[in-house]
């Protein structure tokens, strides 16, 4: 059963529009969100993270909203440039008091395109 | 350059040959995971350590993987009598752990193909 979706395989956006990209948890035990962009043939590069406590966090271009009721969270990137073009990961982890924890859940990624 | 570094970044390897890996970490990184990637997939949790302690075994896809991190600085990662459906990028990251929050950082990966 996947724990992270991502629903959307590809998305086409406008230069200079916004790109929203959605994922969709069913773990409730999940309490921290990353989110990856990944290169052909490279590994994942970190983008930006939002830990349960909160609604949104923002970085520059790149914006992240959850809703933990939904369990639900996006992934708004404005303006939207052509270096943008890439795989975007959504992640779950899940903190854990008694100093263990597996690894992050990914998602199946969304191929995000920025079109001129 | 201070990142997540993997050695050897391509590897090609006939059925039934054992493979190692290499991952060194972040330097002031005390977590280290791997993670295997195929085709249309997001990365699969495999394994990871604190220090030099391994702590999640549970997840490697069978009694063929195996993971050592010997001093807690780097690691390997070994797969005997590979099968072609080892074919697949295998990716390595680190963190340093924090309440609430662990940002892991990649490596590069190491692409295996298994003729």
């Amino acid at each position: 059963d996947q724990q992270v979706k991502q629903n959307s395989p590809s998305l086409s956006v406008q230069e200079g529009r916004i790109s929203i990209l959605n994922c969709d948890y069913t773990n409730s035990m999940f309490d921290y969100f990353l989110w990856y962009k990944k290169y052909p043939a490279e590994g994942p590069t970190f983008l930006i993270s939002i830990s349960s406590i909160k609604d949104k966090n923002e970085d520059g271009r790149f914006t992240v909203f959850l809703n933990k009721s939904a369990k639900h969270l996006s992934l708004h990137i404005v303006p939207s440039q052509p270096g943008d073009s890439a795989v975007y990961f959504c992640a779950a982890g899940e903190t854990y008091s008694g100093g263990g924890a597996d690894g992050l859940t990914f998602g199946k990624g969304t191929h995000l395109i920025i079109q001129p | 350059d201070t990142g997540v570094s993997q050695d050897p970044r391509h590897k090609i390897t006939k059925r039934g040959q054992n493979v190692t890996f290499r991952c060194d970490p972040i330097s002031e990184h005390n977590r280290l995971y791997w993670y295997r990637q195929t085709l249309g997939q997001g990365p699969e949790f495999l394994t990871y350590f604190q220090n030099e302690a391994q702590l999640e075994k549970s997840r490697l896809l069978s009694d063929r993987f195996s993971a050592e991190r010997p001093k807690g600085s780097f690691s390997t990662l070994e797969i005997q009598r590979t099968e072609q459906g080892d074919s697949a990028m295998y990716l390595c990251a680190s963190s340093f752990r924090q309440p609430m929050q662990e940002t892991q950082y990649f490596g590069p990966g190491t692409r295996l193909l298994v003729l």
